[in-house]
């Protein structure tokens, strides 16, 4: 079965970065792209970004250009998404979700949470 | 970028009402309109892709359809396991965006 198991739960500085993990299994892990989606506490779902695991291509959202680095290792099936800079404002759950013509399997979210 | 407007915020339901969520895009967005249900602490499932079609293993009292930039998520007979937050995503282009959210909450 699909299954995208993301990292555990981060505490960071402002300032500092941080990287996210999701590995999947289940499929083809470079036939779909994987998007990176945000949550902050009871708000809604915003986009970051996506990567193309067979080519390595990747788009952005504006808000994210040049904080944000999406990358991947096809040998072992994992995606990473790196946020540098981070402010209080980056506290949120981060998904990782598997797309073709649109996400449909989504990891169990890794909260991330920016604190002095 | 496309905003997708979302209504109602929240609605209060009994078990097995019957329960509309609506979604405006901003702009043309042909069929690409996705619903997902989010339960607290837990990622969103998908439940309708591309307007209409019923991912798999989804119960068949969810369905969707559109008129227009307006597109309705309906649940016909609300279970207890239903409970949770609903949100469009369009799907056409890039930025994916998102509507705010429909809480359904017992009544």
């Amino acid at each position: 079965q699909v299954q995208l198991v993301q990292s555990g739960a981060e505490v960071k500085k402002p300032g500092a970065s941080v990287k996210v993990s999701c590995k999947a299994s289940g499929y083809t892990f470079t036939s779909y792209d994987i998007n990176w989606v945000r949550q902050a506490t009871g708000q809604g779902l915003e986009w970051m970004g996506y990567m193309n695991p067979n080519s390595g291509n990747t788009g952005y959202a504006q808000k994210f250009q040049g904080r944000v680095t999406m990358t991947r290792n096809t040998s072992i099936s994992v995606a990473y998404m790196e946020l540098n800079s981070l402010r209080s404002e980056d506290t949120a759950v981060y998904y990782c979700a598997r797309d073709y013509t649109h996400p449909d399997f989504w990891g169990q979210g890794t909260l991330v949470t920016v604190s002095s | 970028d496309i905003q997708m407007t979302q209504s109602p915020s929240s609605l209060s339901a009994s078990v097995g009402d019957r329960v509309t969520i609506t979604c405006r895009a901003s702009q043309s967005i042909s069929k690409y309109l996705n619903w997902y249900q989010q339960k607290p602490g837990k990622a969103p499932k998908l439940l309708i892709y591309t307007t209409s079609s019923l991912q798999s293993g989804v119960p068949s009292r969810f369905s969707g359809s559109a008129s227009g930039t307006d597109f309705t998520l309906t649940i016909s007979s609300l279970q207890p396991e239903d409970f949770a937050t609903y949100f469009c995503q369009q799907s056409y282009n890039s930025p994916l965006t998102f509507g705010q959210g429909t809480k359904v909450e017992i009544k």
